[in-house]
């Protein structure tokens, strides 16, 4: 099992710029999530989707767009970046409608919008 | 909304020092509540607790519920410079879940 994969670990956009970070799971969870993080915010969810097919607004999900056409990928896009979305993404999922939904996380993108 | 928040935001210690670390919360349809311990890179899982009153325990770190108040604490005994780390609070609703800011540990030797 792979876990939780994403790519890239790094990126540096330009404002205005479009990207897609990639979202990956092994373990067929139903629930998938993306968070950002940054300095003194803890993890604030942008979207998220319960199954495939399916995905809603988080906290924050200004600027972003994502689809669930399979269970296993999560990909977020950044429309037209913008400095204020330089920071840390993390791609997390976890079984849903039992108890167990502990999140497994993936490694990160840290991303710059210059 | 539901709402997470913890307390402190930062604390720095002696090593062998015990802490305890809070979190408060507001939920319309209380599921689980989470902590995760977040070195450098990704939060990894400590405990999910769902019912009040029954303390998780690991090694050194503890946690418990309560249901009625809405905290929750984490407990850390004889910490170790190894516990210095973001400690994360997560709350799961309805669908959702949502994190604190997480109180940043600092164990100094």
């Amino acid at each position: 099992n792979a876990g939780v994969t994403q790519t890239p670990k790094f990126q540096v956009l330009k404002t205005g710029q479009s990207m897609t970070l990639q979202c990956a799971q092994d373990m067929n969870h139903e629930y998938m999530s993306w968070y950002r993080q940054d300095p003194g915010m803890g993890l604030r969810l942008i979207h998220y989707s319960v199954g495939a097919g399916i995905t809603d607004q988080g906290e924050v999900p200004n600027g972003y767009n994502v689809s669930r056409s399979t269970t296993e990928d999560f990909p977020l896009r950044l429309l037209s970046a913008a400095p204020s979305q330089t920071s840390v993404y993390f791609c997390a999922s976890s079984y849903e409608g039992t108890i167990y939904n502990e999140q497994f996380f993936g490694p990160g993108t840290r991303l710059t919008v210059l | 909304e539901d709402k997470v928040v913890q307390s402190p935001l930062s604390l720095v210690v002696h090593e062998g020092d015990t802490v305890t670390l809070n979190c408060s919360y507001e939920v319309t349809n209380f599921r689980s509540l989470l902590w995760y311990k977040q070195e450098k890179k990704a939060p990894t899982f400590l405990f999910m607790l769902t019912s009040s009153g029954i303390e998780k325990k690991s090694g050194r770190l503890s946690s418990i519920l309560d249901k009625k108040e809405l905290f929750s604490i984490l407990n850390i005994t004889a910490t170790q410079t190894g516990d210095s780390a973001i400690y994360l609070c997560c709350l799961q609703g309805a669908q959702k879940l949502v994190f604190g800011q997480g109180t940043r540990l600092t164990i100094n030797p």
